[in-house]
């Protein structure tokens, strides 16, 4: 049973040119999160999808990020004109359909290091 | 804002020894309290949680306590062993409609020295 699957694990950018990370949730998993970890920080939370739908983008910057959850497909979150401010590990977590009232477990990947020089 | 504070930020104990964590929450509607451990470059790993509906959960060498009335929940962890070292992040959230928002605390840096 493949966990919650992101990729690529490193990336590096130049200021000015866009990041894309992706996230595939776990099997049977319809509900994708990113969350922002500064260097000895905890995580901020971003962003909550499920498929074609987002739900709450709450923590996510105004200007040039941006998430998806297609119907087919990883959910992918988008950064555009990377500024040196957005080098972070970015997780993906995923937790499976709502059953009543109970609030779901989050299983997290292992992350997206981005490095923007 | 809603806000999950965690204390120590560090933690260095001798190996055999307990480690106790602290989390104070301010939103008094979250009802939900996971633990993760995050150990150098990989993701958070789910370690146990406690739903507000109940004070205490044990799993094996280690426990969670929830205080409700003071917003307070903390992890223990007894006979530490060197494989406990690793940053433990505690999170507190809530099941409002819609959303599955995890407000995390900053971590806590666990030494378990051998």
């Amino acid at each position: 049973n493949a966990g919650v699957m992101q990729n690529p694990r490193h990336l590096v950018r130049r200021r000015g040119q866009e990041a894309r990370l992706r996230c595939s949730p776990m099997k049977g998993h319809s509900h994708v999160y990113w969350y922002r970890q500064l260097p000895e920080e905890g995580l901020k939370f971003m962003v909550y999808l499920q498929k074609e739908n987002i739900i709450d983008e709450s923590g996510m910057p105004k200007e040039r990020f941006s998430a998806e959850f297609p119907k087919e497909g990883p959910s992918i979150l988008r950064i555009q004109q990377v500024v040196r401010g957005d080098s972070a590990a970015y997780f993906c977590a995923s937790s499976p359909p709502r059953s009543g009232d109970r609030t779901g477990e989050l299983f997290f990947g292992e992350g997206s290091r981005l490095t923007v020089l | 804002g809603e806000n999950v504070e965690q204390h120590p930020s560090t933690l260095s104990v001798q190996e055999g020894d307990s480690a106790v964590i602290k989390c104070t929450y301010s939103d008094s509607a979250s009802n939900y309290f996971p633990w993760y451990k995050q150990e150098l470059g990989k993701g958070p790993q789910l370690i146990i949680d406690i739903r507000s509906n109940v004070g205490e959960k044990k799993d094996q060498r280690i426990a969670v306590t929830l205080n409700k009335t003071a917003k307070h929940f903390s992890l223990h962890i007894t006979e530490t062993q060197p494989e406990d070292s690793a940053v433990y992040f505690c999170a507190a959230s809530k099941s409002t409609s819609g959303t599955y928002k995890y407000i995390f605390g900053t971590g806590t840096r666990l030494k378990v020295l051998a």
